[in-house]
């Protein structure tokens, strides 16, 4: 069975610009999960999804970051502009019945 | 006061030794205890959970839960250099909330 599978694995853009971040979970789990995880420190929720709807967004920075789920399946996560302070690694975790959850390798951002 | 506290370490032992990593939490409403390992630039994969006090036991790693005090732990016996990588507790309740992970080198 595919985990989850998320690109880029690596990113280095200059502040103001603009990224993205592509996750697919693993098939048939309804909940999606985005973290982030700055150096030394453990996964902290950005959003959550459960099929197309955002349940919990309370920790995402909207004035500039903004995430989409369209059909309950891929999601993407853009950083728009992006500040040196996003330099973070962004976690795409999914989860089905019960409580764990799997997380894909990671998208590693370098804002300079 | 976080709801998850984790001792960061880093902890470097030698091989063979027995290490323990632990946590606290704050928030009673925490019934599954899981730990994470992050080798480094991977993503957290589930090592071992458990949902009631006491010990549970999976080859040389143990998780203990202390409910009354909340306080768990996780044991590894004969630790490996493949063991080197860091670890999260993690509890669930709508998301998973982590520790800040310890670090831990094992050297050979």
């Amino acid at each position: 069975e595919a985990g989850v599978v998320q690109s880029p694995r690596y990113k280095i853009i200059e502040k103001k610009q603009p990224v993205a971040f592509w996750c697919n979970p693993i098939s048939g789990h309804n909940t999606l999960y985005w973290y982030r995880q700055n150096l030394g420190q453990g996964p902290e929720l950005l959003i959550r999804y459960e099929n197309e709807e955002a349940v919990d967004d309370s920790q995402l920075p909207k004035d500039r970051f903004s995430a989409e789920r369209l059909k309950g399946v891929d999601s993407t996560l853009k950083i728009q502009p992006a500040e040196l302070g996003d330099s973070a690694v962004y976690l795409c975790a999914s989860g089905g019945a019960g409580n764990t959850i799997y997380f894909g390798e990671g998208s590693w951002l370098t804002v300079v | 006061q976080k709801e998850v506290e984790q001792d960061p370490g880093p902890l470097s032992v030698p091989e063979g030794a027995i290490v323990s990593l632990n946590c606290t939490y704050s928030n009673s409403a925490f019934q599954y205890f899981m730990w994470y390992r992050q080798y480094s630039r991977k993503g957290p994969e589930l090592l071992m959970y458990t949902y009631s006090s006491g010990n549970k036991e999976d080859g040389r790693f143990t998780a203990q839960v202390d409910k009354s005090s909340k306080y768990i732990s996780l044991f590894i016996r004969d630790s490996q250099p493949s063991d080197s990588a860091t670890y999260l507790c993690a509890l669930p309740v709508n998301d998973m909330r982590f520790g800040a992970g310890t670090r831990l080198t094992v050297k050979p």
